[in-house]
């Protein structure tokens, strides 16, 4: 069955990076697109960035543009999200999706466990 | 960006009734490819990731139960549940797939009146 196990939570300091990982199992890995969406804490989902793990091609929000990298190993089946310059703002749990196909304008149908990052001084 | 705009923000509904969920779009987004409106919808519980229900605005996601159903076109869009169970309480998002940043509404939590 599809399959994507996120690593575990991670408490950072204002400046800093971080680095989430996304696992993928039960399909091909590079027959659909990876999503990445945050959400802090009560409020509602927020669109981030996604990679074709096959091309390495990534599209990012505005937002996240500069500051959001996407990486692929595909002899990993795991696509990873790079963070930097964290404020608290980043403060959330960040989940990654898999499309519903190889295409950038298909819905999510599969989605990690969630990654809580908290940025605290 | 595409703003999605969904209303109300919450809604209380009897069990066994019919609740419904609006998303309104900024722009348009029929994709001209196939003639299909590229809309999501998603039901999220406390703790959980998003669960997709309906895309392409009205095609039900395998595993979902019939009483959900997505319907409109262009720029609005509904959900609707027909028949809600108590499983059903959640907080209900819409995103519009048609192009990047691939927006979400600001959610629907739905609770039992």
């Amino acid at each position: 069955q599809v399959q994507l196990v996120q690593s575990g939570a991670e408490v950072k300091k204002p400046g800093a990076s971080v680095k989430i990982s996304c696992k993928a199992s039960g399909y091909t890995f590079t027959s659909n697109y990876i999503d990445w969406a945050r959400q802090a804490p009560g409020q509602g989902l927020e669109w981030m960035a996604m990679i074709n793990p096959g091309g390495g091609r990534a599209i990012y929000a505005p937002k996240f543009q500069g500051r959001v990298i996407l990486t692929s190993d595909t002899s990993a089946s795991t696509v990873y999200m790079d963070l930097s310059s964290l404020t608290s703002n980043d403060t959330a749990v960040y989940y990654c999706g898999r499309t519903r196909s190889n295409s950038w304008f298909e819905a999510t149908d599969y989605w990690g466990q969630g990654t809580l990052v908290t940025v605290s001084s | 960006d595409i703003v999605m705009t969904q209303s109300p923000d919450s809604l209380a509904v009897s069990l066994g009734e019919r609740a419904t969920i609006n998303c309104k779009s900024s722009r348009s987004v029929l994709y001209s490819s196939n003639n299909k409106n590229d809309l999501a919808w998603y039901q999220q519980k406390p703790g959980q990731p998003p669960r997709l229900l309906i895309y392409w605005a009205s095609t039900r996601e395998s595993g979902v139960p019939d009483r959900f159903s997505g319907s409109g076109s262009g720029t609005d869009f509904t959900l609707t549940i027909s028949g809600l169970q108590a499983e059903d309480v959640a907080v209900y998002y819409c995103q519009q797939c048609y192009t990047t940043p691939h927006t979400f509404g600001q959610g629907t939590k739905v609770e039992i009146k």
